[in-house]
């Protein structure tokens, strides 16, 4: 089993759509969550932390729910500069991050 | 601010040869890593420092060495390249304190080797 596990999409939505990737994560000792963005052939970038009580940052909402080990990523009115791989990462201890393979986010007109 | 540089950008080694791939960081970040992208497997961890002078290796070490000498620098050495090492190797680094704050990374070495 993967450590983190994302769907790989592509996830096809045309503008202005709400869409919503999730992430499961195996290791319940797992103690910071995060959300990258990856455009294609660059490096990963910060898109949001994720907490406990849920957080939002614009047009996107995170959510984590350690009982299920489970994160989402919200994205609401897609824009066109929205379409990027999307990252689950698990910060294991130690500086032990964990990335999914990420979610492929296409957003046409 | 610079953040985090990487260079090469590109790189092509010939089986056996060895290099150094360069990172440097001007955000005075403790904690500095290096990893691998490959298609369909995410990245992984190669080697990481929490400070000058201390490193550690990640989930995939081996053929590679890594130093810390100082608080900017950590490069990445390519003891002896193989085809297996050819990837997308990502430098990254962030503060101490409070475990949320996310790593920042370089724009990345793309490395092939023949």
């Amino acid at each position: 089993r993967k450590e983190v596990e994302q769907d790989p999409g592509p996830f096809n939505v045309p503008e202005g759509a709400t869409v919503a990737f999730n992430c499961t994560y195996s290791n319940s000792a797992s103690q910071s969550f995060f959300w990258y963005r990856q455009d294609c052939r660059k490096e990963p970038k910060l898109l949001m932390s994720v907490y406990s009580s849920g957080n939002e940052d614009g047009r996107f909402t995170a959510q984590l729910n350690r009982a299920s080990q489970y994160i989402s990523l919200l994205i609401r009115d897609s824009k066109l500069s929205d379409s990027a791989t999307y990252l689950c990462v698990v910060n294991e201890g130690f500086q032990k991050l964990v990335f999914g393979t990420g979610t492929r986010l296409l957003v046409s007109p | 601010n610079a953040g985090v540089t990487q260079t090469p950008k590109f790189q092509v080694l010939k089986t056996g040869q060895s290099m150094t791939l360069q990172c440097a960081q001007d955000m005075n970040h403790e904690y500095m890593s290096w990893y691998r992208q490959d298609p369909g497997m995410g990245l992984r961890l190669i080697h990481y420092s929490v400070g000058a002078g201390i490193t550690d290796q990640g989930e995939v070490p081996n053929g590679y060495n890594v130093s810390r000498s100082t608080t900017e620098d950590f490069p990445l050495r390519l003891l002896s390249a193989a085809p297996s090492q050819t990837s997308v190797y990502f430098c990254a680094s962030r503060s101490t304190g409070v475990s949320n704050y996310g790593y920042t990374f370089g724009s990345g070495t793309r490395l092939t080797v023949v």
